[in-house]
Formats: structure tokens, sequence, C-alpha cells
């Protein structure tokens, strides 16, 4: 399968814990987004990559999250001292052009 | 006001009937897509316009520049097209990330 894939596709945790999901774009795709998607709503923005470059950071993206793309290729979004409102499903996408296949998303219950 | 807004927010209609899905947006797009999400959370795009109209199958999507709205159509609609269906457009103001700022979706649902 060469799309967008992400790990975990679930996550259950203890508010206030740690948890770090993971993204692997389509290969020779330069840009890697991350959107979040609560119940009911359409996915938000939260960060994007061009390369490894973090280039742009929504508001919603807290002090308590942090994404890196350190070789340009996989990325990484860790969520510290989760809350119960940080559960959602994470969706990222990749794109080289207009369009971005999306990954099939990492669903997060903070308990 | 959120800058996407999708109508009707739930539709329920029977197998072999006409839908359409409206979406009016608020701000210039450089893009607007028309996607598709059933329960497992996997999005996958149905389709890309910046004008006129496209059809693929039973979909047919159309767009309105002028009047910023675009529709999305299905005929002879089928139990599997059951899905969220979202729009998302693509701000012509946003000439780095080039995100894309979304609907709040359409749950349809469409029983035999």
């Amino acid at each position: 399968d060469t799309g967008v894939s992400q790990d975990p596709r679930h996550k259950i945790t203890k508010r206030g814990q740690n948890v770090t999901f993971r993204c692997d774009p389509i290969s020779e795709h330069n840009r890697l987004y991350w959107y979040r998607q609560t119940l009911g709503q359409g996915p938000e923005f939260l960060t994007y990559f061009q390369n490894e470059a973090q280039l742009e950071k929504s508001r919603l993206l807290s002090d308590r999250f942090s994404a890196e793309r350190p070789k340009g290729s996989f990325s990484t979004l860790e969520i510290q001292r989760t809350e119960q409102g940080d559960s959602a499903m994470y969706l990222c996408a990749s794109s080289l052009t207009a369009v971005a296949p999306f990954g099939p998303g990492t669903r997060l219950t903070v308990l | 006001k959120n800058e996407v807004e999708q109508s009707p927010q739930n539709l329920t209609a029977q197998e072999g009937e006409f839908i359409t899905i409206n979406c009016s947006y608020s701000v210039g797009i450089s893009a607007l897509h028309w996607l598709q999400q059933h329960p497992g959370g996997g999005i996958v795009s149905l389709f890309m316009l910046s004008s006129g109209k496209k059809k693929h199958g039973r979909l047919i999507a159309t767009i309105n520049i002028q009047e910023k709205h675009s529709s999305l159509h299905i005929t002879a609609s089928h139990p599997r097209d059951s899905a969220v269906y979202i729009c998302a457009v693509r701000s012509r103001r946003d000439q780095g990330a080039q995100k894309l700022v979304f609907g709040q979706g359409t749950r349809l649902t469409i029983n035999p």
C-alpha cells in the first residue's frame, strides 16, 4: 500500500499521560499536514510541514502539542499531559500538488 | 460564522433517490474539494473543483464561483453511498500552507 499511513489507529489513554502518533506520508510528497476532527465536526487544521520545516501552526496547537518531521519523511505528533478535550480523530495528509490524500487517522480517547 | 457551511447536516433518503448536498463559503478560493468519510474515519477525495462541473459515475459536483456555492449530487442513490460528505476549500489568501478549511459535514443515510 503506497498511501498515507498512520499509527496507531486507536489509542486509549488516561488523563495526564503523554501520547505520540506517527504519520508516514506518500514517499515523494514534500508537504505534510495534521488535522484534528472532533465528533460531528469537520476536520480542523493543526500544523503543516514542507520537508522537515514546520511552516505553520494553528492556534489550536497549544504548548502541550508538538509535531516533528525530522528527516522530511515521517512525522510525529505528541500530546503531553492529555486532557479529555483532546479526544478526537487525528488525521494526517500529504501532498506534492493540490490534492492531499489523507491517512486513516488515529482515534484518541482520553479517559 | 464558519467560513464553510454545509446543508443539510443530516439527510436520510430511500434507495434510488436523487441526492443534493450544498456547500457555501465566504472566502475567495483557489479550489474546492468534496470528500467522503466512512464510519471508520478514513477520508477519500471525490472531487477537486475550481470551476464548472465534474462527473464521476453517479456523482456530480458543481461550483458557482460568483455565488460562492457548490453542490454535490448523487444519482440513483444506494445504501453504500451512506457516509459523511465534507466540503473543504483552499483559500486564495493562503499562499503558504494551502491548507484545507472544512465544512462540518453532511451525514447521508440511504435506506434500502
